[in-house]
C-alpha cells in the first residue's frame, strides 16, 4: 500500500518552544492531508485538514495560531506546535489520500505518528 | 449521541478464537466503511474497506456492512497473538473527504 512518512517519531521539548512535525507521502501525491491528535487509549481526534496551496481548515476548538499547518507541496505537510506547553503533549498522526486511483474508495494512509512530550 | 459507536473493550480471547468487532452509526449518508488496526504507539494501518452493504473477505478477516441496520462488523478467524491491537472502525459519506472514527476496541489474543 501507499506509504506516508512522518518525522520525527518522538520529540521532547521545553515549554515555550516550537516543534515542527513533517508528513510526507512517499509514492503518491496528496492534495489533502489530515492531522489528528490521539490521547492514550482514545480514538483519533481530527485537528485540521491540510490543503495544498491554500489555508488549512481547522476543526472546532483547535487553535489555528497554536497549531500552524503548511502544505507547501503535493507530498509534504507540516504541523508546527507553537509555544508548546505540557498539555500539548500527545501523539500526533497525519494521514493522506492519494489524488489518483483510490480517491473514491476512501482509503486513508497514516503516518507512524509523532509522540510529543513537552517538559 | 455519537455518530459512530464502538465498544472500547478491552476484549481478551484465547488464541484460535473467532473475534467479532462491531460498530453502529447514525448517519445514513455514510457509504464507505473501513477498519484500521493500530498497534501500540504506531499509526493506524488500513485493514479492510467496503463500499455500501455486503461482505468482504481477506484471509482471516471478514468485513460486513448492513446499511439497513447501520451496523458494521469485522470478524477475525483463527485469531493470533499478533492480532492484539486496537481496532478502529471508520466511515465517510460519498463526497466527504474526512473520516469519522469509532473510539476503537482494544483486543488481546492470549497465547
Amino acid at each position: 500500500g501507499a506509504v506516508v512518512s512522518q518525522h520525527p517519531s518522538r520529540v521532547i521539548c521545553k515549554s515555550g518552544t516550537s516543534v515542527k512535525i513533517e508528513c510526507r507521502s512517499l509514492d503518491f501525491q496528496a492534495t489533502t492531508m489530515f492531522w489528528y491528535r490521539q490521547f492514550p487509549k482514545k480514538s483519533l481526534m481530527l485537528m485540521a485538514t491540510s490543503n495544498e496551496g491554500s489555508k488549512a481548515t481547522y476543526e472546532q476548538g483547535v487553535e489555528k495560531d497554536k497549531f500552524l499547518i503548511n502544505h507547501a507541496s503535493l507530498t509534504l505537510s507540516t504541523l508546527t506546535v507553537t509555544s508548546a506547553h505540557p498539555e500539548d503533549s500527545s501523539f500526533y498522526i497525519c494521514s493522506a489520500r492519494s489524488d489518483k486511483g483510490h480517491s473514491n474508495t476512501g482509503e486513508l494512509f497514516f503516518g507512524e505518528g509523532s509522540r510529543l512530550t513537552v517538559l | 449521541q455519537k455518530e459512530v459507536e464502538q465498544d472500547p473493550g478491552p476484549l481478551s480471547v484465547p488464541e484460535g478464537a473467532i473475534v467479532s468487532l462491531n460498530c453502529t452509526y447514525s448517519n445514513s449518508a455514510f457509504q464507505y466503511f473501513m477498519w484500521y488496526r493500530q498497534y501500540s504507539r504506531k499509526g493506524p494501518e488500513l485493514l479492510m474497506y467496503t463500499y455500501s452493504s455486503g461482505n468482504k473477505e481477506d484471509g482471516r478477516f471478514t468485513a460486513q456492512v448492513d446499511k439497513s441496520s447501520k451496523y458494521i462488523s469485522l470478524f477475525i478467524r483463527d485469531s493470533q497473538p499478533s492480532d492484539s491491537a486496537t481496532y478502529l472502525c471508520a466511515m465517510r459519506g460519498g463526497s466527504a473527504r474526512q473520516l469519522t472514527f469509532g473510539s476503537g476496541t482494544q483486543l488481546t489474543v492470549l497465547p
